[in-house]
């Protein structure tokens, strides 16, 4: 498609049960990267993810997350044993990348508005 | 990564230009000013970047001071849809353990009004 895509849109899931959250980025988009908006805060990186070298998981908060990522399209993150304060949007980007060294600016998805209850 | 300080809020007038400034006074050579915004309930979208030279695509202008210690965005005819959260970034560069990733601070509130 011509955008990120991210599902579900929202979701709404009861504490101590495990979420899967989606990201089908941009084609050809070899960089992908997770970040977490909590309500009226900025954005915290989780995760990034470029072409076969190996993630930087730096910005995952707990051993609870993780996230995966097959080639250079889809990217799932993972959240077991959710608690309330997991409640947030969880935003993914992707860009592209060229040899000067720098991204193209990152275009981001709607994001997933989960909800712990 | 370097990182950045802005002004908490801003107001504008509609049809006029909104400057928004930003310093990055620990930036290194190659690392690069990225601006973004976030209107509210949506995604960040990117603006513009530079590294060294000032740039102007269409939707603003972007200018680096000689010693790449601070830099200004300017949306040269705010619009009240420009309303949104403006977050400068300076970001890694190629072979550093940062690179590709961007660090958003709190950024800047531009209300535009009518």
């Amino acid at each position: 498609g011509a955008g990120v895509s991210q599902s579900p849109s929202n979701k709404v899931t009861e504490k101590g049960k495990d979420v899967e959250l989606r990201c089908d980025p941009i084609s050809g988009h070899t960089a992908l990267y997770w970040y977490r908006q909590r309500l009226g805060q900025g954005l915290e990186f989780l995760i990034y993810f470029q072409g076969n070298s190996a993630p930087d998981k730096s910005g995952l908060p707990s051993d609870r997350f993780s996230a995966e990522r097959t080639g250079e399209s889809v990217s799932t993150l993972t959240i077991q044993r959710t608690q309330q304060e997991d409640s947030a949007v969880y935003l993914c980007a992707s860009s592209s990348s060229l040899g000067q060294g720098f991204n193209y600016g990152y275009t981001f998805g709607s994001g997933t508005r989960l909800t712990v209850v | 990564d370097a990182k950045t300080t802005q002004p908490p809020s801003m107001d504008c007038a509609e049809g006029r230009a909104a400057n928004l400034p930003c310093n990055h006074s620990t930036i290194s050579g190659n690392e690069y000013v990225y601006w973004y915004r976030q209107i509210h309930s949506q995604g960040p979208q990117y603006i513009i970047h530079g590294l060294k030279n000032n740039e102007t695509n269409e939707m603003a202008s972007l200018i680096i001071t000689e010693d790449r210690k601070s830099s200004t965005l300017i949306l040269p005819h705010a619009t009240l849809r420009d309303t949104a959260v403006y977050y400068c970034i300076v970001s890694g560069h190629a072979g550093g353990t940062s690179y590709g990733k961007l660090t958003f601070g709190q950024g800047t509130i531009l209300t535009v009004h009518p």
